[in-house]
């Protein structure tokens, strides 16, 4: 059982809004350790999409976005395309597990 | 342009030591702040941290599998290798390796593929 937990499905119209939320605790996001998003296709490497809460990497789209409060942190997809369909997970640090944590993913569905 | 390659065997027995090797390029594994990362995910499972290695040979472990786990570096070849000892049908998992960012606050900016690892006897 992940320590982070996201919802297990969203989905959203063709250049419809989405947001996908991580939830944590007071050992890891709610204790300000930072949040991380990536996207990942199966069969391939994961790509950063958002690090440090809100920053995205150079060649990332600005139709991604972070943010954080509390103990949870979200990731907004805005302008949904065909190829956004993919699976979504957060990554934070742990102060129990000493190290980083992963949520569970959520496969995003352009319908 | 930074990029990793995981490489091991697809499939191992139960009770052996899986070895797994990371090959890095376009980042020397001697470089200041640099660090590498070991993930897996079993299939149809959260990804899970298993280890750390930075540049100055600082080792860091997740704490359910710090006995059985090693990570090494190979500064010659710019590889990192990840031992695990006493695999189980429960270790079944692509291992990805992955690069540290630094001042990110743990962030792993690139990912290798990943090689897919099967525990059966």
């Amino acid at each position: 059982q992940s320590v982070l937990t996201q919802p297990p499905s969203v989905s959203g119209a063709p250049g419809q809004r989405v947001t996908i939320s991580c939830t944590g605790s007071s050992s890891n996001i709610g204790a300000g350790y930072d949040v991380h998003w990536y996207q990942h296709l199966p069969g391939t490497a994961p790509k950063l999409l958002i690090y440090v809460n809100k920053n995205r990497p150079s060649g990332v789209p600005d139709r991604f976005s972070g943010s954080k409060s509390g103990t949870s942190a979200s990731l907004a997809i805005t302008g949904l395309q065909a190829d956004d369909e993919a699976n979504y997970f957060c990554q934070s640090f742990d102060s129990s597990l000493r190290g980083p944590v992963f949520g569970p993913g959520t496969k995003l569905t352009v319908l | 342009h930074i990029t990793l390659k995981e490489s091991g065997p697809t499939l191992v027995k139960p009770t052996q030591t899986l070895t797994v090797t990371c090959a890095l390029s376009g980042l020397s594994l001697s470089a200041n702040g640099v660090g590498v990362g070991w993930i897996r995910q079993p299939p149809g499972k959260a990804l899970e941290w298993l280890a750390l290695i930075y540049w100055d040979d600082d080792t860091y472990y997740t704490p359910s599998l710090k006995n059985r786990l090693t990570v090494t570096k190979d500064t010659s070849k710019n590889q990192v290798v990840l031992a695990m000892t006493n695999m189980d049908p429960v270790d079944t998992a692509t291992y990805y390796c992955a690069h540290r960012m630094v001042e990110a606050s743990g962030a792993f900016d690139v990912w290798g593929q990943g090689t897919m690892v099967t525990v059966s006897s």
